[in-house]
């Protein structure tokens, strides 16, 4: 069955690092998403991303995030210079072609863990 | 804005237990509602939905019902297994949009 992959399941960063999450939808989806859970908290939406270009944002997803599709299978998370309160595991998500009906495919998610 | 609140985790139950997780939202338009389940070392799956009031969303025993007059979406199962431990997490979405609203979730533990 198709699944969306994430790498790296883990990764411990120092603050003020960049950190680059790494997702493979599913290959014929269309949608592709970010969420996190901060630790105890709610998932929360930071980004979604369709036809190669952000269609929605959060307020959390301020400068220090960008999104990419840069070949076409991988959809990356950049956050540019770590904060402490960006330690979260973060989900990557996609849905399929249809009008969106909120079913999305998630990945396993990573977990960031800033220093 | 939109949002979902859940029970407080986690739930311990003993196999074949009936289980409740309640799930309440307030939305500014109509919402879809859903419930995904994420197993351990998993990610988050869709478990069921909703997409208007009355209906009742059902997938592997679980059953969920849209009650718009009390805007809520509890998840039932009669008796439940070792394998449904998880974390449940009700959600919503407005409109057209993407933008999935999520509760906090609520680990489920099964014990035999």
């Amino acid at each position: 069955e198709p699944e969306v992959t994430q790498t790296p399941s883990h990764q411990v960063t120092q603050m003020g690092q960049e950190v680059i999450l790494r997702c493979v939808p599913i290959s014929n989806h269309l949608y592709f998403y970010w969420y996190r859970q901060i630790l105890g908290q709610k998932v929360e939406f930071l980004v979604s991303f369709y036809n190669n270009e952000i269609s929605e944002k959060s307020e959390i997803f301020d400068d220090q995030f960008s999104v990419e599709r840069p070949d076409g299978s991988n959809f990356t998370l950049k956050i540019r210079s770590t904060k402490l309160e960006d330690s979260a595991m973060y989900f990557c998500a996609s849905s399929g072609p249809a009008t969106n009906t909120g079913e999305l495919f998630f990945g396993e998610g990573s977990r960031l863990t800033v220093l | 804005g939109d949002s979902v609140t859940q029970m407080e985790g986690p739930v311990t139950l003993s196999e074949e237990a009936f289980l409740t997780i309640n799930c309440t939202y307030t939305a500014t338009g109509y919402p879809s509602l859903f419930w995904y389940v994420q197993y351990p070392g998993e990610g988050l799956q869709l478990l069921l939905k909703a997409t208007k009031a009355d209906d009742k969303g059902s997938n592997k025993g679980f059953e969920a019902t849209y009650r718009k007059e009390t805007t809520s979406f509890h998840l039932e199962k009669g008796s439940v297994q070792v394998s449904d431990s998880a974390v449940y997490f009700c959600a919503l979405v407005t409109g057209t949009a993407s933008k999935l609203t999520f509760g906090t979730g609520t680990r489920l533990q099964v014990t035999l």
